[in-house]
């Protein structure tokens, strides 16, 4: 099975830099996901690790050690717009994916 | 990427009754995967649908309480069956792409149940 971790809820300040943790212990492992979730919309990919390392996307950045179970995603020059709960998620493959319970984040100006 | 149209958007059901969700993508994928939303909760998989075979259901989800089909490599439904209020919840479908390193989802199904 999988278990995954990630904090409820944190708050940053608009044009800030905030980074969202997540631990995950896995029977198998195809791949750390990250998605953005809009109250009411379905959630919305923002990145995919499996190599240990930094993938950089314009703002956001997405980390992975595999040796140590655990990824961050990082958000940079935050805006308003990035409240949101953003979603942790390990698997893929046939196994489809598991997810964590989402951490809200709050920004404010 | 993949673009995946998802409908019925919302509906509101009688307990008893049944709801056939459909999913459809704009290229042809292997796997097709069915999650649920709680209220206030993140997703919890429910089966893998994969086309020409049976789909695969997680622990706590049977066959008998959610059908689906996938005649074709671009297309699945899933039916909630005998509602309950407890059955209100957002169903999403999703699709893995680009060597199973980008995963999408649909906007989702809002299911009442009253």
């Amino acid at each position: 099975g999988q278990n995954i971790d990630q904090p409820t809820e944190m708050t940053a300040t608009e044009g800030a830099i905030v980074q969202i943790n997540c631990t995950y212990q896995t029977s198998g492992f195809n791949g750390l996901f990250w998605y953005q979730q809009h109250a009411g919309e379905a959630p919305t990919f923002l990145s995919y690790n499996v190599l240990d390392g930094l993938e950089e996307k314009g703002r956001f950045s997405s980390f992975l050690s595999r040796s140590k179970g655990y990824s961050y995603l990082l958000l940079k020059e935050l805006q308003m717009k990035d409240s949101a709960s953003y979603l942790c998620a390990a698997g893929g493959g046939a196994d489809g994916l598991t997810f964590g319970k989402g951490t809200h984040l709050i920004i404010q100006p | 990427s993949a673009v995946i149209s998802q409908k019925p958007s919302r509906d509101i059901c009688q307990r008893g009754t049944s709801l056939t969700i459909q999913c459809q993508v704009d290229s042809q994928v292997t796997m097709m995967f069915w999650y649920r939303q709680q209220p206030g909760q993140s997703l919890t998989l429910i089966a893998t649908a994969n086309q020409g075979s049976e789909a695969t259901y997680e622990s706590g989800f049977v066959i008998d309480k959610f059908p689906i089909s996938r005649p074709n490599l671009t297309f699945s439904t899933l039916t909630v069956s005998n509602l309950s209020p407890e059955d209100s919840s957002i169903y999403l479908c999703s699709v893995l792409t680009g060597g199973d390193t980008e995963a999408f989802f649909g906007q989702g199904t809002r299911l009442t149940v009253v």
